[in-house]
């Protein structure tokens, strides 16, 4: 089962704009997490944000979620070529029995 | 230094053989997973535990078996039943998986390859 989907698929971008990324999902959840994972490592947790919650930020980033369009989206401002990653969303809720449960990701490349 | 270790990093399987791969972490998590990557396709769950000696069958357990023996162990064998096991194996632990705001640990991987 895939619950979320991320948006573009790929990315690629220069050193210092701002990459968004978008996640939309099927059913209702408690909680969204966004991970990063650099090539053949594993995923690193960057943050989750509650339903209860519309924007969260950490460091460069920056969360929204919009439960009413079952969607949220990452930027990362001022990206650096140290930002090249997938980039994953994941959810839980009682459907999937508290699991999280991954999009596909996208493909970001920051060129400098 | 706190965390989870995976290994062998790279395992190389002839058809027909069963293998096994190691997790082990010593956060003090309850909930451990297993997690099968293919490209394109983000993680998918192939089991999960909550407590020591319980686990639970993920979306694609076919062909893999697990134990929980102790809290801080969590191997995943990939028999040879599973007819197309090359892939990127990760695991992962959480403090809690009733607790469902709890972020999830990953390993660095085990990328198995069948000959």
């Amino acid at each position: 089962s895939q619950q979320g989907e991320e948006d573009p698929q790929a990315l690629s971008i220069q050193e210092g704009e701002n990459a968004t990324m978008n996640c939309s999902y099927k059913t209702s959840i408690n909680n969204l997490q966004w991970y990063r994972q650099n090539s053949g490592r594993g995923l690193v947790h960057l943050i989750l944000i509650r339903s209860n919650e519309r924007e969260k930020h950490s460091g460069r980033l920056r969360v929204t979620l919009d439960t009413s369009k079952k969607s949220s989206s990452l930027l990362i401002t001022a990206s650096r070529a140290a930002d090249t990653a997938s980039y994953f969303c994941a959810t839980t809720g009682v459907e999937y029995g508290n699991k999280l449960v991954f999009g596909a990701g996208t493909i970001l490349r920051v060129k400098s | 230094d706190g965390g989870i270790t995976q290994s062998p990093k790279y395992l190389f399987r002839k058809e027909g053989q069963n293998v096994t791969l190691s997790c082990e972490q010593n956060l003090n998590h309850d909930a451990m997973y297993w997690y099968r990557q293919d490209p394109g396709q983000g993680l998918r769950l192939i089991y999960y535990s909550q407590i020591v000696n319980d686990f639970q069958k993920g979306d694609i357990a076919e062909g893999y078996s697990v134990s929980r023996e102790k809290k801080e162990s969590f191997p995943l064998t990939v028999t040879s039943a599973q007819k197309n096991p090359t892939a990127f194996y990760l695991c992962a632990s959480s403090d809690r998986l009733a607790d469902y705001y709890n972020e999830q640990f990953f390993g660095p991987g085990t990328r198995l390859t069948v000959l």
